[in-house]
């Protein structure tokens, strides 16, 4: 079947550095991608979404990037820092109208002071 | 505070047992969802109410069972509970009835079965 799936399960960083989470997708009628980040023992936090008729989308020192040609979602965040330690989880819709977000399992990301 | 409020935080109980699962929405979500995160594993859909009703469902054991109700909270029914139905249980709610707008997810309640 289809799914959400990660390239990495752990990614560590040094602090100031940039991160770049990857997800690849597979379900291309998905029209609707977020990134969650989720805390040791709290729930996962929205932090960007993107639509597919867009490519890039920044934030607060985060940005990310859609390539639907290839299927594939990133998460960039500039001058990672402690706070940034989690997992990092990204979700697509799938578009068939009632299906909910599917999600990936997840990229622990680990910073190093 | 997410404004989505899950209690208990933590469960403990005995295999064989059941136990109800509580989720408030954020005021304002009509839709709310339940997930399933075991350890080391992403969030596994189990169902979504929306306004009352039952909107979707996942890979939701015959022994689970939900419902929404009037005032749109929700509740989480597990039964004959096994060891293996130890796992975080987050709910999360929207607006709207379709995935096309984020989810606002609660804290989580943490089942242990022993």
């Amino acid at each position: 079947g289809e799914s959400v799936g990660l390239h990495l399960p752990t990614l560590s960083v040094q602090e100031g550095d940039n991160s770049i989470i990857n997800c690849a997708y597979s379900n291309s009628a998905s029209d609707y991608f977020i990134w969650y980040k989720q805390e040791s023992g709290k729930g996962p936090q929205f932090i960007i979404d993107i639509r597919s008729n867009m490519d890039k989308r920044q934030g607060q020192r985060v940005t990310v990037l859609l390539n639907k040609t290839v299927k594939h979602l990133s998460l960039q965040i500039a001058a990672t820092q402690p706070g940034d330690s989690a997992v990092y989880f990204c979700a697509e819709n799938g578009n068939s109208g009632n299906t909910p977000l599917v999600f990936g399992k997840g990229t622990r990301l680990s910073v190093i002071a | 505070d997410s404004g989505v409020t899950q209690t208990p935080k933590h469960l403990i109980t005995a295999t064989g047992q059941r136990v109800t699962l509580r989720c408030s929405p954020r005021s304002g979500d009509l839709s709310v969802y339940w997930y399933q995160q075991s350890l080391d594993q992403g969030l596994q859909f189990l169902i979504q109410y929306y306004n009352g009703e039952e909107r979707a469902k996942g890979n939701i054991l015959e022994r689970f069972s939900a419902q929404q109700f009037p005032d749109l909270h929700s509740e989480l029914n597990l039964s004959s509970l096994e060891l293996g139905d130890s796992a975080l249980y987050f709910c999360a709610s929207s607006v709207r009835g379709a995935a096309d707008y984020g989810y606002t997810f609660g804290s989580g309640t943490r089942l242990t079965v022993v």
